[in-house]
């Protein structure tokens, strides 16, 4: 099984629909992140979280929230999507200094909004 | 606020060349320095990561170095192969910031038989 596991994989939704991009992770780590890759844009950060009970928004967050459920789990939500919100999502994980801090991603999510 | 670099942006070469991938970042207060690969469609696989304290990591074919004080990394990857076709993302952590990466744009690379 996947380190950093990512569903659905695929998704089209319609204009206006809420959806929930969902994340688990078995690596025990503490902070998790939700990136989203456009094209010629690079990855850029949506949220994260450095454990259950902190959250920070990242440099594009309207238009998004987030749940950390538990320590292995981190969702993104679109509450009310839009085109160009059209993207590849990443979910990833990192442990806190001291250990190499070194990330893990999961395989993305490609969301079209129609 | 960081920005990062990477040139080139596209890298088309035979099988067996030995290649440089740069990238540069603005601001030299890093705590470290990550290269991934990433495979069309698919997600990112970290190929190095280089604390700021290192001045090069190796891998395999792979070798990273890091340069804190001119803003600058390269991952040299010796005698290429098609299997190494890839786009190469190079990614900062401030620090500053805990946790958090600025990523450059990639350089997609193609190796061709």
């Amino acid at each position: 099984d996947a380190d950093v596991t990512q569903t659905p994989r695929n998704r089209i939704t319609k204009t206006g629909k809420r959806i929930m991009l969902e994340c688990s992770q078995t690596k025990g780590h503490d902070r998790m992140y939700w990136y989203r890759q456009d094209p010629g844009l690079g990855l850029r950060l949506i949220y994260y979280s450095f454990d259950v009970k902190d959250i920070n928004k990242g440099e594009i967050s309207d238009g998004y929230s987030v749940s950390r459920q538990a320590q292995a789990k981190f969702s993104l939500s679109l509450e009310s999507a839009i085109p160009n919100q059209t993207a590849l999502y990443f979910c990833a994980t990192s442990d806190s200094m001291g250990t190499g801090y070194g990330y893990t991603f999961g395989s993305g999510t490609r969301l079209t909004v129609v | 606020k960081q920005e990062v670099t990477q040139i080139p942006a596209a890298l088309s070469v035979p099988e067996g060349e030995n290649l440089v991938l740069n990238c540069s970042f603005t601001d030299s207060a890093i705590y470290n320095l990550q290269w991934f690969r990433q495979d069309p469609g698919k997600g990112l696989t970290s190929l190095l990561l280089i604390q700021s304290s290192q001045r090069e990591q190796t891998s395999g074919r792979l070798n990273a170095s890091l340069d804190k004080s001119s803003g600058r990394s390269t991952l040299y990857i010796a005698a290429s192969q098609p299997g190494d076709s890839a786009t190469y993302l190079c990614a900062v952590n401030r620090g500053s910031t805990l946790g958090r990466l600025y990523f450059g744009r990639g350089t997609q690379l193609t190796v061709w038989p």
